[in-house]
């Protein structure tokens, strides 16, 4: 069974910290990807990575960044957190290119006050 | 600008009955379509998806329809299960991109009553 996993299930931060939440997959996927899900928004891509140190950004990258040192792992920066950051992130990855299902870690609701 | 578009927030269908989810998309390039079902505290779990080249898919109680001149697809549950309550995605991607980008739709919220 391919795992996803995220650093943390609830996370909360005062406005102007920098917040980094960690993303781990175990099936030596290529592609991984951070969304952010808001009601009324449904998911909404913020940055993607097709290989290691690679990066691109999607639909809502202002206000954050990522890292991608190694192949198995992706992570999104907060650099100064801001109250409209607050949601639940989703990471997930997939493998290749092609039409090849992506698989979602659990989620981290961060509430930024 | 919500390139795939779900309008109906909310859904609630007795138990037995066809649930019917609807999603409309307006990229015409978008040729691969894909559901996934969202429980309450989990991530999202892919369930079913359709390429372009066809109309309808299948798989036990789940079909996804496909209609390319309305931008149109839908999502039928027959019967419907109280365990299939849940928020349903919608979601397209391209082969421009590989595939690898998928732009997922709002979602519906789906009640199965006992």
């Amino acid at each position: 069974d391919v795992k996803v996993t995220q650093s943390s299930r609830y996370l909360v931060k005062r406005t102007g910290e920098k917040v980094f939440l960690e993303c781990v997959q175990d099936m030596d996927h290529e592609n991984m990807f951070w969304y952010r899900q808001d009601p009324g928004l449904g998911l909404r891509l913020i940055y993607f990575s097709y290989d290691v140190k690679m990066k691109e950004k999607g639909d809502i990258p202002e206000g954050y960044s990522v890292s991608r040192e190694k192949k198995e792992r992706f992570s999104l920066i907060l650099e100064s957190a801001s109250t409209n950051q607050t949601s639940m992130y989703l990471c997930a990855s997939s493998f290749g290119t092609g039409t090849n299902e992506q698989f979602f870690g659990p989620g981290t609701r961060l509430t930024v006050l | 600008d919500q390139q795939v578009k779900q309008n109906s927030p909310s859904l609630s269908v007795q138990e037995g009955r066809i649930s019917i989810l609807n999603c409309d998309y307006t990229n015409s390039m978008f040729d691969y379509f894909l559901w996934y079902k969202k429980y309450p505290a989990e991530g999202p779990t892919f369930l079913i998806s359709i390429s372009s080249i066809k109309d309808k898919n299948e798989d036990g109680r789940f079909t996804v329809f496909l209609n390319k001149s309305a931008k149109h697809l839908s999502l039928h549950i027959v019967p419907s299960q109280p365990g299939d309550s849940a928020v349903y995605f919608c979601a397209a991607s391209d082969s421009s991109g590989g595939y690898q980008k998928v732009t997922f739709g709002t979602g519906t919220k789906l009640q199965v009553i006992p």
